[in-house]
């Protein structure tokens, strides 16, 4: 069965650091793609990252909001990918969702990390 | 940046009627279409890709069609567990954005 699970979210003040991490099993990790979207409360989806394969050296891609702030990364070897946040502000708050892209689409999705932003 | 405009943003239907949601693209978008669905608190689902393909174990109650800036989402024969919000995603390139999402709800 296909599972990813976020973690590290909480609750972070305006101008600190944050990391999320993916954690996937069921799939192999290094055959996909991985894409990172996120939530505002009560609000819809937006694509913040997108990390490619070792195939193509792991290049990612970053909505305008988030680049040179954010970060992705990953590790085959654990099935991981990392998303990580700095210099947050209020407009970061939301839940964050890890989610495998195949094709040109997202799969399979997480529950989701919840971030809070706030002083 | 495509711009995807999604409507309408709720609905209020009855069990076993039929719902049809729209999106329209700010340009030419080919078939680089999906749609989602997301329950209250859970992570969103792929139900259709490339504007009319059903994804693996959706029920064929749901159906996509469109090409180039206009798609449609239809929902036959509502099910009481259809009550979610609704959201269309392009594809084709970035940054990929989202509709604005339509909330259907079960009369």
């Amino acid at each position: 069965e296909v599972q990813l699970v976020e973690s590290g979210g909480g609750l972070v003040e305006p101008g600190r650091s944050l990391r999320l991490s993916c954690t996937v099993s069921g799939f192999n990790i290094a055959d996909h793609s991985m894409g990172w979207f996120r939530q505002a409360p009560g609000k819809g989806l937006e694509w913040v990252a997108f990390i490619r394969t070792s195939a193509y050296a792991g290049a990612s891609e970053y909505a305008a909001s988030v680049r040179g702030r954010f970060s992705l990364s990953r590790d085959d070897s654990k099935d991981i990918t990392y998303l990580q946040m700095n210099s947050l502000t209020s407009e970061d708050t939301g839940i964050y969702y890890c989610s495998r892209r195949q094709g040109r689409y997202f799969d399979f999705w997480g529950r989701g990390s919840l971030v809070t932003v706030s002083s | 940046d495509i711009q995807v405009t999604q409507s309408p943003s709720s609905v209020s239907a009855s069990v076993g009627d039929t719902v049809t949601i729209s999106c329209r693209a700010s340009q030419h978008i080919n078939d680089w279409v999906g749609w989602y669905q997301q329950r209250p608190g859970k992570a969103p689902k792929l139900l259709i890709y490339a504007a009319s393909r059903l994804h693996s174990g959706v029920p064929s109650r749901f159906s996509g069609s469109g090409y180039g800036t206009d798609f449609s989402l239809i929902i036959s024969s509502l099910q009481p567990e259809d009550s979610a919000t609704y959201f269309c995603h392009q594809a084709h390139s970035y940054p990929w954005t989202f509709g604005q999402g339509t909330k259907v709800e079960i009369k």
